[in-house]
């Protein structure tokens, strides 16, 4: 089964500074992964996806995200972090068991923004 | 597009009691998912549906029944509230075409539901 670490609970940093989010995945096959952002009393909204291609994918925001399969990961990035960028960040993996594009979410990332 | 609407926004229960947390969406999406959301645990999903009439259990399903009998409503359904069932709510929906892969899912703004 699939599965996806998202090893920082919180992270802190500065308006203006660079961002990166960890995440590792779990799956026996090519992974589908996703990058969702949560605003506080929000639903959760795509930021980007990658599946195939580029291993370097951008996503709206100015958050762009880099798979590499051989360390299991997909780390999302941005380079200068705005106050709006405050949330909480999930990392997913799409598998197909029994139908239908089920999606596997970490645990997320909580982002603070200092100003 | 309203896109994916959740009531009610909150809601508390007592031990026993029912209720049903409707979805609706207007995006004419086939897939429609249900997720609770605890802190510190990500998203698990309870019950998704690739069409009016066919649904199928996630990975945390006891507790909960669904129907759906028209592509816009996904209602979920607590028959008998427990306090493990204090959770956030979250609805989503995507049009997914044969086996494609990689669809975005659209999120609700999510239920908060407290069982006392």
């Amino acid at each position: 089964a699939q599965s996806v670490t998202q090893p920082d609970i919180h992270i802190t940093v500065s308006e203006g500074a660079s961002l990166e989010l960890r995440c590792n995945y779990s799956y026996g096959a090519t992974p589908y992964l996703f990058w969702y952002v949560q605003s506080p009393g929000q639903g959760l909204q795509l930021l980007l996806k990658y599946f195939s291609g580029d291993t370097l994918v951008q996503g709206i925001k100015g958050f762009e995200a880099e798979f590499k399969r051989s360390q299991s990961s997909f780390n999302l990035r941005k380079p200068s972090v705005h106050w709006s960028d405050a949330a909480e960040y999930f990392c997913a993996v799409e598998g197909i068991t029994g139908g239908g594009n089920k999606l596997t979410f970490g645990t997320g990332t909580q982002l603070k923004v200092e100003l | 597009n309203a896109g994916v609407t959740q009531t009610p926004k909150f809601r508390i229960l007592k031990i026993g009691q029912s209720m049903t947390l409707q979805c609706t969406q207007d995006m004419n999406h086939n897939y429609m998912y249900w997720y609770r959301q605890d802190p510190g645990m990500g998203l698990k999903l309870i019950y998704y549906s690739v069409g009016a009439g066919i649904t199928d259990k996630g990975e945390v399903p006891n507790g909960y029944n669904v129907s759906r009998s028209t592509t816009e409503d996904f209602p979920l359904r607590l028959e008998l509230a427990a306090p493990s069932q204090t959770s956030v709510y979250f609805c989503a929906s995507s049009y997914q075409i044969g086996t494609g892969r990689g669809n975005e899912q659209f999120f609700g703004p999510g239920t908060r539901l407290t069982v006392l």
